[in-house]
């Protein structure tokens, strides 16, 4: 079975320092990757998405960067965080399944990540 | 990008009492999810609806996807606190990408 693990689960950085959250997928090959952001009790904001090793799509402009290194790795990344960087960072992986034309992504998530900008 | 609305934004119930939440928009989905999602933790997919006016029943809980596959519903009977948590719909065209609506939270009362 497919499994979806991201880390650390909760993280405190001060305004201006670096940022790596990791999202690593086991049991599937050549996933779709995502990355969202959540605010509290809202509904999900996509960051940024990947189609197969070194393939980024940005979604939103900001001080945030993806990069994956290998098929079931996916990292964000920041130089410098800023304030509202603060938020609930979600990975998550799909595959298509059905017909050409009536195709499904449905998407499975990881526990998250909660970033509290100080 | 394809704009879902989700309504009612909050809810809030008491056990035994059945509740619906709606999810509308003007453009059409080749399918369209359901998720829950509890405080701290990632959205679980319930449900995946893809043929027009397709209806699917997960225990008390009843999807069903519009004729024109624009809208759903979520229906829950005898509603119990275990149901409570966030509720989320999204669709997709054909692509990799998932517009999500902004959820609707549920609380069920003991």
């Amino acid at each position: 079975s497919q499994t979806i693990h991201q880390w650390p689960a909760t993280l405190v950085q001060p305004v201006g320092s670096p940022l790596s959250l990791e999202c690593t997928v086991e049991g599937t090959s050549n996933p779709n990757l995502y990355w969202y952001r959540q605010a509290a009790g809202r509904g999900l904001q996509l960051l940024f998405y990947s189609v197969g090793i070194g393939q980024i799509s940005s979604e939103v402009p900001q001080n945030l960067s993806a990069s994956r290194p290998q098929d079931r790795q996916f990292i964000l990344s920041s130089k410098k965080l800023l304030l509202s960087d603060s938020g609930f960072y979600l990975c998550a992986w799909s595959v298509a399944w059905g017909l050409a034309g009536h195709r499904s992504y449905e998407q499975y998530f990881g526990p998250g990540t909660r970033l509290t900008v100080t | 990008t394809q704009l879902l609305e989700q309504s009612p934004q909050f809810l809030s119930i008491q056990e035994g009492e059945n509740l619906t939440v709606y999810c509308n928009s003007s453009s059409v989905f080749s399918s369209l999810q359901w998720y829950r999602q509890e405080p701290g933790e990632g959205p679980v997919l319930l449900v995946t609806v893809v043929t027009g006016g397709e209806v699917k029943k997960l225990k008390r809980l009843t999807f069903q996807f519009g004729d024109a596959r624009k809208d759903s519903s979520l229906h829950i009977t005898a509603a119990q606190p275990g149901d409570t948590g966030l509720y989320l719909c999204a669709g997709g065209p054909n692509d990799y990408k998932l517009s999500f609506g902004a959820g609707t939270t549920v609380t069920v009362r003991a």
